[in-house]
């Protein structure tokens, strides 16, 4: 069974540091990798994805993500967190069930990201 | 344009009415999305239409009808809901859903409160 897992409930960063928010993933093949991120009372917002290829991705918003196939995986970073980066950062992967042909997408539990001033 | 809009934004019903959540993109999008999420918790996926068609329903009880008149609007209808049922409904959508890994483009959500 495919998986993505963030061990982080919450990460407290002060603003102008760097910021890392972990995502784990568990599949069979390619991982087809996502990070959204969703602020209070609005939906997700897609922020980058990894297919395929260079394995340091960068996204909207200044985030940047990289992909290690050894460690399983894929973490969201950014150089310099701004208190309106403060908000719940969802990792995903594709549902390689159904040959790939659903585009469903396996959330982990989120972690609540706080930018202190 | 990358926008999902959904209507209404709040909605407060009695466990016998009946009511309806909207969502509509116009992004050329074809497949679309119901999901359901409760306070801090990640998605879960209800139903997913592709070209029209349902071609997903995880198991959701009948008390949920999904539809989608055309590949602009997706309807979610309501009927007989439980307390349980109260929570954050997103809409969704990607270009397709196989052949690529299309990401999904979200709605603000309609927040239900079953009463």
């Amino acid at each position: 069974a495919q998986s993505v897992a963030q061990p982080e409930d919450q990460v407290n960063v002060a603003e102008g540091n760097p910021l890392t928010v972990k995502c784990t993933y568990s599949v069979s093949g390619n991982p087809y990798l996502f990070w959204y991120v969703q602020y209070p009372n609005r939906g997700l917002q897609f922020l980058l994805k990894y297919i395929t290829g260079d394995n340091l991705v960068k996204g909207s918003y200044g985030f940047e993500a990289e992909f290690n196939k050894s460690q399983t995986s894929f973490h969201l970073k950014k150089p310099s967190a701004l208190v309106s980066d403060s908000a719940l950062y969802f990792c995903a992967v594709r549902d390689r069930g159904w040959g790939g042909a659903t585009n469903k997408l396996i959330f982990g539990t989120g972690t609540l990201l706080a930018v202190q001033p | 344009d990358t926008e999902v809009t959904q209507t209404p934004k709040h909605l407060v019903m009695g466990m016998t009415n009946k009511k309806s959540l909207k969502c509509e993109q116009h992004m050329g999008h074809r497949a679309m999305y119901w999901y359901k999420q409760k306070a801090k918790k990640p998605p879960e996926l209800m139903f997913v239409y592709s070209y029209e068609k349902l071609s997903i329903n995880e198991s959701v009880p009948s008390r949920f009808s999904p539809e989608c008149p055309n590949s602009s609007l997706l309807n979610l209808h309501l009927h007989a809901l439980q307390p349980e049922d109260s929570a954050l409904y997103l809409c969704a959508s990607s270009q397709g859903l196989a052949g690529e890994t299309y990401e999904q483009y979200f709605g603000p959500g309609t927040r239900l409160t079953v009463t």
